[in-house]
């Protein structure tokens, strides 16, 4: 079957790094997709891999190594407003995205 | 402005009453599809629509249906509603075949008593 796994639940310090990993086994790739959700609201897309590598978007970045199934995004100069679920999904070769159950990311002062 | 409308945003309605939660998107994208998102479970696909008068089943589609009559409109459809279908449900739409990032509307919280 298709699975993602993502942990799901990480505690960070405001200021500090943060990296949430996200592997994968799905039937076929076409491109892998981070989103941000905050409680209670609509998920908002982050960033999108479809090539090995990291892409790097202002405090954001997100790699991945289609070999080893595997992509992390890495949050640097955390902010309290980046308390949130981070969600992995990643679009199989029906291009059907196939969703994580997301990762809850706690900031602490 | 761009967007994903949902209506109702809340709904608490009874087991059996025929219910629909509206979605409309002003971006003429062709791609449109509703999730469920159930704690610990992620998001789901209910059901997608490549365009009008396409719609194809997701991975949990029993008991729901849709319609695409129109490009901008896709309505989830809940004939008899079950409490197993409390839930929060959000549609999405994208330019072509999930091929982008997805726009999502702001959900609908539906409790089914």
């Amino acid at each position: 079957g298709q699975n993602i796994d993502q942990p799901t639940e990480m505690t960070a310090t405001e200021g500090a790094i943060v990296q949430i990993n996200c592997t994968y086994q799905t039937s076929g790739f076409n491109g892998l997709f981070w989103y941000q959700q905050h409680a209670g609201e609509a998920p908002t897309f982050l960033s999108y891999n479809v090539l090995d590598g990291l892409e790097e978007k202002g405090r954001f970045s997100s790699f991945l190594s289609r070999s080893k199934g595997y992509s992390y995004l890495l949050l640097k100069e955390l902010q309290m407003k980046d308390s949130a679920s981070y969600l992995c999904a990643v679009m199989d070769s029906n291009y059907q995205l196939i969703w994580g159950a997301g990762t809850k990311l706690i900031i602490k002062p | 402005e761009a967007q994903v409308t949902q209506n109702p945003r809340y709904l608490i309605t009874v087991t059996g009453k025929k219910l629909t939660v509206t979605c409309s998107q002003n971006m003429n994208h062709e791609y449109m599809s509703w999730y469920r998102q159930d704690p610990g479970l992620g998001l789901r696909q209910i059901y997608y629509s490549m365009n009008v008068e396409v719609t194809d089943k997701g991975d949990v589609p029993e008991g729901y249906k849709v319609s695409r009559k129109e490009k901008r409109n896709f309505p989830l459809i809940l004939e008899s509603p079950s409490p197993n279908q409390t839930s929060l449900y959000f549609c999405a739409s994208t330019p072509w075949q999930e091929q982008g990032p997805q726009h999502f509307g702001d959900g609908t919280r539906l409790s089914i008593l």
